[in-house]
């Protein structure tokens, strides 16, 4: 079975402009996560959706940063406008209801901002 | 959730067994015990998860101690591509609501 895809794999932009990320997750995977990772850290949940509502944005800089998930199935993280604290990886994933907490993690998308 | 902690780093020779500790003291009844690996430039992969009895799966090995304060995960013979960031992770199961807090996990390497 196809795995969790995004890109662009990786993305350099300077400080005060947008970006946005794509995520395509596993066929038949209700919930979608992106979640964010500075170096030297574990991943931090931005944002959860099972289908194509928002489950948990707590901790997505709203100010920011938005995502959304159309039709259920792909997503898209943007950054509007982006700071140089913005640099990161950000991890698409996503997991069936029956195995929730088996998530499946994409390659994620290296961000630098300059 | 539980809080976990776990050694930063861990050298383990290749072919041997790898057994990577994760003390959750604080654990509650409900609150399961998750393995996650990080290899360098992926994201993270499930590997095994317990509640209270030992597991196996064809990953990895997990031993929770009887009174669950802390666990281990065993990778029985270890080869290079098991150098990764080893995470823990306790949580209850919340449908609805299945946020993974990653910490920062140990960082295990192979040696040839």
């Amino acid at each position: 079975e196809a795995g969790v895809a995004q890109s662009p794999r990786y993305k350099i932009i300077e400080k005060r402009q947008s970006v946005a990320f794509w995520c395509n997750p596993i066929s038949g995977h209700a919930t979608l996560y992106w979640y964010q990772q500075i170096l030297g850290q574990g991943p931090k949940l931005l944002i959860q959706f099972q289908n194509n509502g928002v489950v948990d944005d707590s901790q997505l800089p709203k100010d920011r940063f938005s995502a959304e998930r159309l039709k259920g199935v792909d997503s898209t993280l943007k950054i509007q406008p982006a700071k140089l604290e913005d640099s990161a990886v950000y991890l698409c994933a996503s997991s069936s209801g029956t195995s929730p907490y088996e998530q499946y993690f994409g390659p994620g998308t290296r961000l630098t901002v300059t | 959730d539980a809080k976990t902690t776990q050694p930063p780093s861990m050298d383990c020779a290749e072919g041997r067994a790898a057994n990577l500790p994760c003390n959750h003291s604080t654990i509650s009844g409900n609150e399961y015990v998750y393995w996650y690996r990080q290899i360098h430039s992926q994201g993270p992969q499930y590997i095994i998860h317990g509640l209270k009895n030992n597991e196996t799966n064809e990953m990895a090995s997990l031993i929770i101690t009887e009174d669950r304060k802390s666990s281990t995960l065993i990778l029985p013979h270890a080869t290079l591509r098991d150098t990764a960031v080893y995470y823990c992770i306790v949580r209850a199961r919340d449908f609805g609501n299945e946020k993974l807090t990653f910490g920062t996990g140990t960082r295990l390497t192979i040696i040839p």
